[in-house]
């Protein structure tokens, strides 16, 4: 069935290290992507979304592109915060009224 | 524009006991998800609902979970005769009538249910 896997945490990295969070999927049809964030003590939130191929999303300095030929949406970011420690989840949406699938999350830790 | 509470944020019962678990939606939002998250592991689908209508239970538990969400109040999930295995994060989102398609969910802090 439809699925995602994004690398096990928790990441650790130094203030104004790059970033990189692996995503990979599998689904069938054309699906949705998405970063969903999760600070310390909150609910989840939108990060971006892609919805087709070649897509990029990006916000608050996050992108992530939709590649179709490798199944990936994998997260970067050029310099990490300490406020963007936080867990991250790539999630999909497989077609048009269906639920949206998420991933394990990934833990990040930004140190100063 | 409050956004999603759920209630009670902290939740302990006996085995054997129920759990109610309480979700009042974004204002205007029509839509509702619960998900569970067990230690270690992501968020799992349970229930998709619109007003007076499950959408989608492809996730729930086949007994002793039931979800509802009426016309009036909150979403309510029930947890009937809890084991420790349900111990859990229960997180409730909402959607507006478009959220399927464009699989934005406001979820709210989630609930977290403690089995003894």
């Amino acid at each position: 069935g439809d699925s995602v896997t994004q690398m096990e945490g928790p990441v650790t990295l130094s203030e104004e290290a790059f970033l990189t969070i692996n995503c990979t999927y599998t689904a069938t049809g054309y699906p949705s992507l998405f970063w969903y964030v999760q600070y310390p003590g909150e609910g989840l939130q939108l990060l971006l979304k892609a919805t087709k191929a070649d897509d990029k999303g990006s916000n608050k300095g996050f992108e992530a592109t939709y590649r179709k030929e490798t199944t990936s949406f994998h997260l970067e970011k050029g310099s990490v915060q300490v406020s963007d420690s936080a867990v991250y989840f790539c999630a999909l949406r497989p077609n048009r009224d269906d639920k949206i699938i998420f991933g394990k999350g990934t833990r990040l830790h930004i140190l100063p | 524009n409050a956004g999603v509470m759920q209630n009670p944020r902290h939740l302990v019962r006996r085995r054997g006991q129920e759990a109610r678990l309480r979700c009042s939606p974004m204002k205007g939002h029509s839509h509702v998800y619960w998900y569970r998250q067990l230690p270690e592991e992501g968020l799992k689908f349970m229930v998709y609902l619109q007003k007076e209508n499950i959408i989608d239970e492809s996730g729930m538990p086949k007994e002793r979970f039931s979800a509802e969400f009426p016309k009036e109040g909150p979403s309510i999930l029930r947890i009937q005769q809890v084991v420790r295995g349900d111990s859990a994060a229960y997180f409730c989102a909402s959607s507006p009538v478009e959220g399927p398609y464009t699989g934005e969910l406001f979820f709210g802090e989630g609930s977290r249910l403690t089995v003894l």
